[in-house]
């Protein structure tokens, strides 16, 4: 099994729209990541948490919203999805220095 | 602010070449730096990482090198193949936290 799994893998939405995409692991890091991935771009950090308590914004945290409901688990939500969040999703975890990404959810907002 | 540079960003090679991919960065500070490979539907894998008191790592084929100075680094990729066909990235961590990405640079091994 996959140590960074992504629900769903692909989801088709509708302006204004709330959606959430998850992400679980298994390797029992406490630091979990939400980026995103455009055409062309880097990734770029949306929220990242270092404990189950902990939250904090990355550099395009706006129209986002996460929940780390366990160690294993953060969940980012798009309160009211727009086209412009049509981008591949990225969640990822890590102990120290080394990152471990999950597989991706591409998303597409009409 | 820190910036990541990969050029070019796509790459067609024969079988069997050495190759190498550019990443600049424009802060010399920072506190690691990271290749990755990316796959369709697979998502990241970490490939090497450099400290940034370190000069140079190597994983079998792949040999990764690091130029603060410069704000530079290079991803060696020897004796090609197709299954090395897929997109690379290069990350910098500034000192503080957040991983700063390049674009990537896609690769093509032809047979």
């Amino acid at each position: 099994d996959a140590d960074v799994t992504q629900t769903p893998r692909n989801r088709i939405t509708k302006t204004g729209k709330r959606i959430m995409l998850e992400c679980s692991q298994t390797k029992g890091h406490d630091r979990m990541y939400w980026y995103r991935q455009d055409p062309g771009l880097g990734l770029r950090l949306i929220y990242y948490s270092f404990d189950v308590k902990d939250i904090n914004k990355g550099e395009i945290s706006d129209g986002y919203s996460v929940s780390r409901q366990a160690q294993a688990k953060f969940s980012l939500s798009l309160e009211s999805a727009i086209p412009n969040q049509t981008a591949l999703y990225f969640c990822a975890t890590s102990a120290k220095e080394t990152q471990y990404f999950g597989p991706g959810t591409r998303l597409l907002v009409l | 602010k820190q910036e990541v540079t990969q050029i070019p960003a796509a790459l067609s090679v024969p079988e069997g070449e050495n190759l190498v991919l550019n990443c600049s960065f424009t802060d010399s500070a920072i506190y690691n730096l990271q290749w990755f490979r990316q796959d369709p539907g697979k998502g990241l894998t970490s490939l090497l990482l450099i400290q940034s008191s370190q000069r140079e790592q190597t994983s079998g084929r792949l040999n990764a090198s690091l130029d603060k100075s410069s704000g530079r680094s290079t991803l060696y990729i020897a004796a090609s193949q197709p299954g090395d066909s897929a997109t690379y990235l290069c990350a910098v961590r500034p000192i503080g936290f957040k991983t700063i990405f390049g674009a990537g640079t896609r690769l093509f091994v032809k047979a």
